[in-house]
């Protein structure tokens, strides 16, 4: 079957702009993740979602982040007001349930801040 | 914050040899995972090992796992110009199964 998506693939922003990122998870998966890759910090978790539980927003980085999770299954990473260090990859990863399986991750959008 | 690291950072070797990758982490886990990426993008799932298992195979793949020292290893078996990527070890704690990730080691494989 399909595996995680994610759109765009590469996005270029200007600093101070907003940026919508979307992920499509593996179809039945009921956990999905936002983590984000950068030089300078590595792979960083930013939020989860599981079911229709409330999301557990402990890495987003500061209150500019926000993520929703649409029906249970789209979710969008929304960044406000872009700063040049949000520049990184942008990755997101599904699993059938949230508690100890694998996760699968989709290719990541690549956001560069100007 | 990281909490695995993988060591070495860097590792080159010739196509054929084995490739032995180490994973150090500092607080209990669910279980531990490996990947690979290739070029930066998104990373593919090699092997997930649990707490309370000490070995794994997969293929060409041998995970080890030690919880009284923190650590597991991945072995690379008769290794191929294609296993060329980055590896990375990620810690699972269980409480919403968020990964941890080490740095990441970058081996190449000569052909």
């Amino acid at each position: 079957g399909a595996g995680v998506s994610q759109s765009p693939s590469n996005k270029v922003t200007e600093k101070g702009k907003d940026v919508e990122l979307r992920c499509d998870p593996i179809s039945g998966h009921t956990a999905l993740y936002w983590y984000r890759q950068s030089l300078g910090q590595g792979l960083e978790f930013l939020i989860y979602f599981q079911g229709n539980s409330a999301p557990d927003k402990s890495g987003l980085p500061s209150d500019r982040f926000s993520a929703e999770r649409t029906g249970g299954s789209v979710s969008t990473l929304t960044i406000q007001r872009t700063q040049q260090e949000d520049s990184a990859v942008y990755l997101c990863a599904s699993s059938l349930v949230g508690g100890g399986y694998e996760q699968y991750f989709g290719p990541g959008t690549r956001l560069t801040v100007t | 914050s990281q909490q695995g690291e993988e060591d070495p950072q860097a590792l080159s070797i010739q196509e054929g040899e084995n490739a032995t990758m180490n994973c150090s982490y500092k607080t209990s886990i669910n279980n531990l995972q490996w990947y690979r990426q290739n070029s930066g993008r998104g990373l593919v799932h090699l092997i997930l090992i649990r707490s309370n298992e000490r070995e794994k195979h997969s293929g060409r793949l041998r995970v080890t796992l030690d919880t009284s020292k923190k650590s597991s290893s991945l072995l690379i078996t008769a290794s191929r110009a294609a296993d060329t990527a980055s590896y990375f070890c990620a810690t699972d704690g269980g409480a919403n199964s968020k990964l941890t990730f080490g740095k990441g080691i970058t081996l190449s494989v000569r052909p």
